[in-house]
Formats: structure tokens, C-alpha cells, sequence
């Protein structure tokens, strides 16, 4: 079964530093994976995508993740935070195969950004 | 420019009552999905539909039934409430074209089961 963790529950940040959201994936076969953002009483926001390709994606307002096939990873970042991106943020993984109902999400990430 | 619109948007019901959640796009999407999101849990998907007049099961979809009698609506049901469906509800959809998982999401439904 495909399954993904975001080992950390918040990340705090000042802002104007870099930050990095963690998230491991498992999956059978090559994975499709996204982030996506939830600002506080709204729905998700998709952020970006990786389907193959650039190891280094880049995605909307300025986020970029990096793939990495040995570590089973798909970590968020973003070299300078804003007080503006403090939300909960999804990490999500699919087969190769199938629609989104086979998307799988993580339990999320708070991220804080302070002055 | 609405995207995706899920009415109510706050519901407060009591044990055994019935309700219908109502999730309507404008973007001509063949897919629809209702997730439902707990504390500590993520989104876990209750049912959806790749087309009109059809569904199907996800993840946890007892307790729930839905109906797509028009591409662009998506019904849910609760038959009789119960404490355990005290969730935020939402509804997303996805155009054709397999594995995007680019998903267009509702602002939320919360339901209160009392």
C-alpha cells in the first residue's frame, strides 16, 4: 500500500530565511507527487507537481521541490519565507496508474513564518 | 470565475438526522471527489466519479452515499448522522487526462454531529 509521512507537525521560520517541508513517500513503480497548501479556512491549493523528469521542480508563489528517488523523497522549499506562506501544507503520492482517487495524502505540515 | 462551490458551508446536525452536502464546478471536469478532513489525519477520500451517472467507493464510504445525475454536481449524503461524521467535507474535481492529481478543491462544508 502507498503511503505518505511528513515527519514534523509545524516548522517555524523566520521570515527572509530558506525553508524546507520534509515528506518520504512509499509507492509501487514510479510516483507522482504533489504539494499542496491550505491557508487557514479554505480548501487545498494545488502548489506543484512531479511526474518524471527535473529532479527540481518549481511550483506556484515562488516553492520549488526537490525529487529524490533513493531517499523517497519530495521535500518543499523555498529560499525566502514570507510571513504570507504560513498555512498547512500536504504532501501527496500516486501510482502511475489510475486517477486521482488513487492519490494519497500526508497528515499535513504547519508552517509558521514570523518577523 | 466560482471553480468548485460547496453549499452549506456550516451544518449542525443531531444524531440520526439526514442531510445533503451539494458541490457543483463550473470547469466542464469529468472528475469529482468528496475527502473528508480530520485533525491529525490528512484527507481521506469517501467517494467520487469519473463521469456523469457514476460513482464510486474510496477510502471510508460508509455511512455516505453520493449522486452524479449532472457533470456538474456532486451530492452527499448522510442517511442518519452519527458523532463519528463530525468532519470538514470537501469537494474537489480534476479534468480528464490520467494521474495529474491536480485537483481543484472546495472552500470546506463543516459538520457538526451532535
Amino acid at each position: 500500500a502507498q503511503s505518505v509521512a511528513q515527519p514534523e507537525d509545524q516548522v517555524n521560520v523566520a521570515e527572509g530565511n530558506p525553508l524546507t517541508v520534509k515528506c518520504t513517500y512509499s509507492v509501487s513503480g514510479n510516483p507522482y507527487l504533489f504539494w499542496y497548501v491550505q491557508y487557514p479556512n479554505r480548501g487545498l491549493q494545488f502548489l506543484l507537481k512531479y511526474i518524471t523528469g527535473d529532479n527540481l521542480v518549481k511550483g506556484s508563489y515562488g516553492f520549488e521541490a526537490e525529487f529524490n528517488k533513493s531517499q523517497t523523497s519530495f521535500h518543499l522549499k523555498k529560499p525566502s519565507a514570507l510571513v504570507s506562506d504560513s498555512a498547512l501544507y500536504f504532501c501527496a503520492v500516486s501510482p502511475p496508474t489510475g486517477t486521482a482517487s488513487k492519490l494519497t495524502f500526508g497528515t499535513g505540515t504547519r508552517l509558521q513564518v514570523t518577523l | 470565475n466560482a471553480g468548485v462551490t460547496q453549499t452549506p458551508k456550516f451544518r449542525v446536525l443531531k444524531t440520526g438526522q439526514s442531510m445533503t452536502l451539494l458541490c457543483a464546478q463550473d470547469m466542464n471536469h469529468e472528475y469529482m471527489y468528496w475527502y473528508r478532513q480530520d485533525p491529525g489525519m490528512g484527507l481521506r477520500l469517501i467517494h467520487y466519479s469519473v463521469g456523469e451517472g457514476t460513482t464510486a467507493k474510496g477510502e471510508v464510504p460508509d455511512g455516505y452515499n453520493v449522486s452524479r445525475l449532472k457533470k456538474q454536481n456532486f451530492l452527499l449524503g448522510l442517511e442518519s448522522a452519527a458523532p463519528s461524521q463530525t468532519s470538514v467535507y470537501f469537494c474537489a474535481s480534476s479534468g480528464r487526462g490520467p494521474n495529474t492529481g491536480e485537483l481543484f478543491f472546495g472552500e470546506g462544508s463543516r459538520l457538526t454531529v451532535l
